[in-house]
């Protein structure tokens, strides 16, 4: 039978283009946001993280856009090289009251390059 | 430095079974959180250790559980495994202190339950 799953989002670039990928968090109250790669057969790797206190924040051919008001977070990249080929998570992060952290991920965004 | 360690890197149970799942955070690190990532459902926080103590956790049944060492080590079990344990189980260390929250992964421990 057919399975059930999360369908993953896709984009498909060319090299040299710049990609995009949109991001949309669910809770108002969260108060820092961050972004992860993962290649096949890895755990997530740190591309760049935000604060809910910033709108913008440039790293290394990439940058991370936050609008608090429709609660959307977007990544975007510069350039795109065949090694940028993975998927690519938005993760939002839930202070607890505990004094625990504990970060709530999106469904992710296959990116693929087309060399 | 070395990353976050996750022993073993893959591992075949049977339904009914247990399994204990190891993992050593980043030198320094004394938070260690695991996560539970499935095609189905995606990536799903299970708990998150700091001293030794359960600071946090997520919505999973009582089977899964975990610990911490006092070298900050940590070790997750699943009992009575059922075939939707199958996943890779994500293991991840941060500093503690105000603004840390970024989280380092291992690779994982891909579980296969037959």
């Amino acid at each position: 039978g057919e399975s059930v799953g999360l369908h993953l989002p896709t984009l498909s670039v060319q090299e040299g283009d710049n990609s995009i990928i949109n991001c949309a968090y669910s809770n108002s109250a969260s108060d820092y946001f961050i972004w992860y790669k993962q290649e096949s057969g890895k755990g997530p790797q740190f591309i760049i993280d935000i604060r809910s206190n910033m709108d913008k924040r440039q790293g290394q051919r990439v940058t991370v856009l936050l609008n608090k008001t429709v609660k959307h977070l977007s990544l975007q990249i510069a350039a795109t090289q065949p090694g940028d080929s993975a998927v690519y998570f938005c993760a939002e992060n839930s202070r607890q009251e505990t004094s625990g952290s504990r970060l709530t991920f999106g469904e992710g965004t296959q990116l693929t390059v087309n060399p | 430095k070395a990353g976050v360690t996750q022993t073993p890197r893959y591992l075949i149970k049977t339904r009914g079974q247990q399994v204990t799942l190891s993992c050593s955070p980043i030198s320094g690190h004394r938070s260690v959180s695991w996560y539970q990532q499935t095609p189905g459902q995606g990536l799903q926080f299970l708990f998150e250790y700091f001293s030794e103590t359960q600071r946090n956790k997520g919505n999973f049944p009582g089977r899964f559980s975990g610990r911490q060492f006092s070298n900050s080590r940590s070790e997750m079990n699943v009992s009575t495994l059922e075939l939707g344990d199958s996943a890779l189980y994500l293991c991840a260390s941060r500093n503690m202190g105000q603004g840390n929250e970024k989280l380092f992964f291992g690779s994982g421990t891909q579980l296969s339950v037959l």
